[in-house]
């Protein structure tokens, strides 16, 4: 076990609707780290937040958006599903300021149909 | 093309052969280079990383970086079946925040 806890860990969704994913950072990590990992593109990195502030963006789509509550977890939602949309999407954390200690949770599997 | 470029593989080899896995980039500002292993249904996980140019040993894993040549290297020594997984290799610029650019990942599989 990383420490950081995605949840669902599976998800299969029709096209159009909308899903949100869940992400518990490892304890006393302040930064959260959202990837898409799809058979062509790899992993991309999608947002950043810093205790509760959105500190990078990556190649969100516009459909796509992101949070961190003040208990530091974070939530991704995605709305208007495409079959494209079907990929592995990762959390990591780390302590937040300059590092490259990540620590990446287990993803959640979203299938869309 | 993309921005970090990794042959996709796979990868099989014997039990206790060398391992080379390589990653070839084109920014120039890249200055943190990482290697990630990934099993199959996991997350991935540090392995090791170098800052800008060099060599860097931990066990039988070496990471070498060309900046030069903007070519890096992960090799494995003794390989072992445990070893079977995705190696990713991924980077980041010196004042990008965290952000990673990582590789497609090579599949690796060692054979006993």
């Amino acid at each position: 076990d990383s420490g950081v806890t995605q949840t669902p860990k599976h998800l299969i969704t029709a096209t159009g609707q909308r899903v949100t994913l869940r992400c518990s950072p490892r304890s006393g990590d302040l930064s959260v780290y959202w990837y898409q990992q799809s058979l062509d593109q790899g992993l991309q990195f999608l947002i950043q937040y810093y205790n509760g502030e959105e500190r990078a963006k990556g190649n969100i789509l516009e459909r796509f958006s992101a949070q961190q509550f003040p208990d530091l977890h974070s939530e991704l939602n995605l709305s208007s599903l495409e079959l494209g949309d079907s990929a592995l999407y990762f959390c990591a954390s780390s302590v937040g300021g300059p590092t490259v200690d990540y620590t990446f949770g287990s993803g959640t599997r979203l299938t869309v149909v | 093309q993309k921005e970090v470029e990794q042959d996709p593989g796979p990868l099989s080899v014997p039990e206790g052969a060398i391992v080379s896995l390589n990653c070839t980039y084109s920014n120039s500002a890249f200055q943190y280079f990482m290697w990630y292993r990934q099993y199959s249904r996991k997350g991935p996980e540090l392995l090791m990383y170098t800052y800008s140019s060099g060599n860097k040993e931990d066990g039988r894993f070496t990471a070498q970086v060309d900046k030069s040549s903007k070519y890096i290297s992960l090799f494995i020594r003794d390989s072992q079946p445990s070893d079977s997984a995705t190696y990713l290799c991924a980077m980041r610029e010196n004042n990008a925040g965290n952000m990673l650019t990582f590789g497609g990942g090579t599949r690796l599989m060692v054979k006993p």
